[in-house]
């Protein structure tokens, strides 16, 4: 089955305790994505990354980290997490295009509390 | 940097009611896809426009693509409780720098009362 994983799924901790959020997908997806969900801002990108060992900022990048080592997996590290990081992260992934266009698919979320 | 605003921010409907939520961009958008997220769950693909004045409907929801193609809606007819959750809308823009960036819009809450 085409999936994205994400774990954890639930997750408490502690500011400046670093933590790290796994994200893998099995459709050979170039193209991997972590987004921060909360109220009335939608889905906004954190980092991305078009393949193997090519990442970049997204448009919430402060405070986050990520690794591309290998295609199928996409980490998102909080190195010292804080309270205003407290919210529902999604991964997700597509193939990557020249100028065509895929729909995206998105892990199930992981709800982060900092406290 | 580009934008996409979405409203309403939430509806609440009767069953059988029509809903619409509608996406207007700051920017010419390559194609506009939309994605249903359930109470709880993830967001989930429905459907994607590319061309200019486009209108896709699959089942109760009609999508429409603005002539400009900067704005577009989702249309719900006759409500059911199934249709409960947030709708988003998420617009394609090219840029040299970074291939197609996807923007998304704030979403729509959709409550069906029974």
């Amino acid at each position: 089955e085409a999936q994205v994983t994400q774990n954890p799924r639930y997750l408490i901790t502690v500011t400046g305790k670093k933590l790290t959020v796994t994200c893998s997908q099995n459709m050979n997806h170039e193209y991997m994505s972590w987004y921060r969900q909360d109220p009335g801002l939608g889905l906004r990108q954190i980092y991305y990354s078009m393949n193997v060992e090519v990442t970049d900022k997204g448009d919430v990048p402060e405070g986050y980290k990520v690794s591309r080592k290998e295609k199928r997996n996409f980490p998102l590290i909080l190195e010292s997490p804080s309270p205003n990081q407290t919210s529902l992260y999604f991964c997700a992934s597509r193939l990557q295009m020249s100028r065509g266009d895929y729909e995206q698919y998105f892990g199930p979320g992981t709800r982060l509390t900092v406290t | 940097g580009q934008q996409v605003m979405q409203i309403p921010q939430y509806q609440h409907v009767q069953e059988g009611e029509d809903f619409t939520t509608y996406c207007n961009s700051s920017t010419t958008l390559s194609n506009i896809q939309w994605y249903k997220q359930r109470p709880g769950g993830h967001p989930v693909f429905l459907i994607q426009l590319v061309k200019s004045g486009e209108v896709k409907k699959q089942k109760r929801l009609t999508f429409q693509f603005g002539e400009a193609k900067k704005n577009s809606s989702l249309h719900i007819t006759a409500t059911q409780t199934t249709d409960v959750g947030t709708y988003f809308c998420a617009g394609q823009v090219w840029t040299t720098r970074r291939g197609n960036k996807l923007v998304f819009g704030a979403g729509t809450i959709l409550r069906v009362k029974s």
